[in-house]
């Protein structure tokens, strides 16, 4: 099983719409978990953290199941400044495991 | 104007030149790293310093070799690399850990 995985995408959504991304994770021990996004031909920035309690921050919710092992991204009312990729991390072995990252299209 | 720069930005060389990327951090940061991405892939960690100290080697050929003068900078110097080594290399840094990170633009390498 892979360390972590994401659907690549894309998902095109209309603005205003809402979205969720999923990811999966195979190692228990982690503790850390984060969502950052990526525009084309840009370098990654953190997004937000995920606690464990879930947590929002505007339009983004992001929530953690410990028991499934996954880590959810939930995007309200889609702009067209969202269309970027979304990148799960979470710690391992003392380092941060990147996803390969979910394409996200906001169109007109 | 970005806490962490990268040059140079892009980068095409042949398989036996010798070229250096460069990579300083203005955030006061403790760790740095450097990160490959390859198309359709994850980022790979490639290396992680802390204070000046490498603390991982994540199983990198040695045609690349990194450099940590001090806390700010860090080097990735390259020789004799193979086509399959263009990528889009990253640098970050980090305080007390990997929590968040701040990345460079990159420097995007083609290798002919």
């Amino acid at each position: 099983r892979k360390e972590v995985e994401q659907d690549p995408g894309p998902f095109n959504v209309p603005e205003g719409a809402t979205v969720a991304f999923n990811c999966t994770y195979s190692n228990s021990a982690s503790q850390s978990f984060f969502w950052y996004r990526q525009d084309c031909r840009k370098e990654p920035k953190l997004l937000m953290s995920v606690y464990s309690s879930g947590n929002e921050d505007g339009r983004f919710t992001a929530q953690l199941n410990r028991a499934s092992q996954y880590i959810s991204l939930l995007i309200r009312d889609s702009k067209l400044s969202d269309s970027a990729t979304y990148l799960c991390v979470f710690t391992g072995f003392q380092k941060l495991v990147f996803g390969t990252g979910t394409r996200l299209l906001v169109s007109p | 104007e970005t806490g962490v720069t990268q040059t140079p930005r892009h980068l095409v060389m042949g398989m036996t030149n010798k070229k250096s990327l460069k990579c300083e951090q203005h955030l006061g940061h403790n760790a740095m790293y450097w990160y490959k991405q390859s198309a359709k892939k994850p980022l790979e960690l490639m290396f992680v310093y802390n204070f000046k100290e490498q603390t991982e080697n994540n199983s990198v050929p040695s045609r690349f070799s990194p450099e940590c003068p001090n806390s700010s900078h860090l080097f990735l110097h390259l020789h004799t690399l193979q086509p399959e080594d263009s990528a889009l290399y990253l640098c970050a840094s980090s305080q007390d850990g990997p929590g968040e990170l701040f990345f460079g633009e990159g420097s995007r390498l083609t290798v002919l």
